[in-house]
């Protein structure tokens, strides 16, 4: 299956301020996914992140708070903007490659702010 | 309403079967059930993923009934190492399609 990695694997941030998680996968993927996790929490879909198109997002996440970019097949970035200490929990990504099969996790960014 | 249930947390000791179910009513008609095992501080692992019927691999099987309402995740003769939270994952038709991960069962294996 395909090896995902995330950057930074965790931070510690100022409220108002935003951050960039990346996402890169060692093949290419079809689908990309971003997903939110709370502390002893299910993971919740934020979008979901194809090459060359918009990100879909799901209901409750708006692009303006978690804007999304895919430039390649490989990689994408999910932004937090302006965070709040509400935003304190884990960003995960997963790929698909889009034959059916199963998604795959990175291991996620733990993020905190203060 | 879709909704997945699973039961919170379970316990169990080595070398005994685990049976974790997922109810999941308004599941997509073409939609596979798929399951993740997570340890702290690390992305959900894939375990097993079926449509319907009965699924084996080297780690688990997966029954689906015939309804598809439910499934089944059968870990056999668990492990110290298999203690980590189960999620199903199944995707539902609402007024549009969504992918839903399941609350969690959260497995304590004993020695």
């Amino acid at each position: 299956s395909a090896v995902i990695s995330q950057k930074p694997s965790r931070d510690i941030c100022q409220r108002g301020t935003s951050l960039t998680i990346q996402c890169q996968v060692d093949s290419q993927v079809t689908m990309m996914f971003w997903y939110r996790q709370q502390p002893g929490q299910s993971l919740t879909l934020i979008a979901t992140a194809n090459q060359g198109s918009e990100a879909t997002y799901e209901s409750g996440f708006v692009i303006d708070k978690f804007p999304i970019s895919r430039p390649n097949l490989t990689f994408s970035t999910l932004t937090v903007s302006n965070m709040s200490p509400e935003d304190s929990s884990i960003y995960l990504c997963s790929v698909e490659d889009g034959t059916g099969g199963p998604q795959h996790f990175g291991d996620g960014t733990r993020l905190s702010i203060l | 309403l879709a909704k997945t249930t699973q039961p919170i947390s379970m316990d169990s000791y080595e070398g005994q079967e685990v049976n974790i179910t997922c109810s999941h009513n308004n599941i997509a008609t073409n939609d596979y059930i798929t399951w993740y095992q997570q340890f702290p501080s690390q992305g959900p692992r894939f375990i097993i993923q079926g449509y319907k019927t009965k699924v084996t691999n080297e780690v688990a099987s997966l029954f689906i009934p015939a309804d598809r309402k439910s499934s089944t995740l059968s870990l056999p003769r668990v492990s110290l190492s298999d203690t980590a939270v189960y999620y199903c994952l199944v995707g539902f038709m609402d007024s549009s399609y969504k992918l839903i991960f399941g609350s969690g069962t959260r497995l304590l294996v004993r020695p």
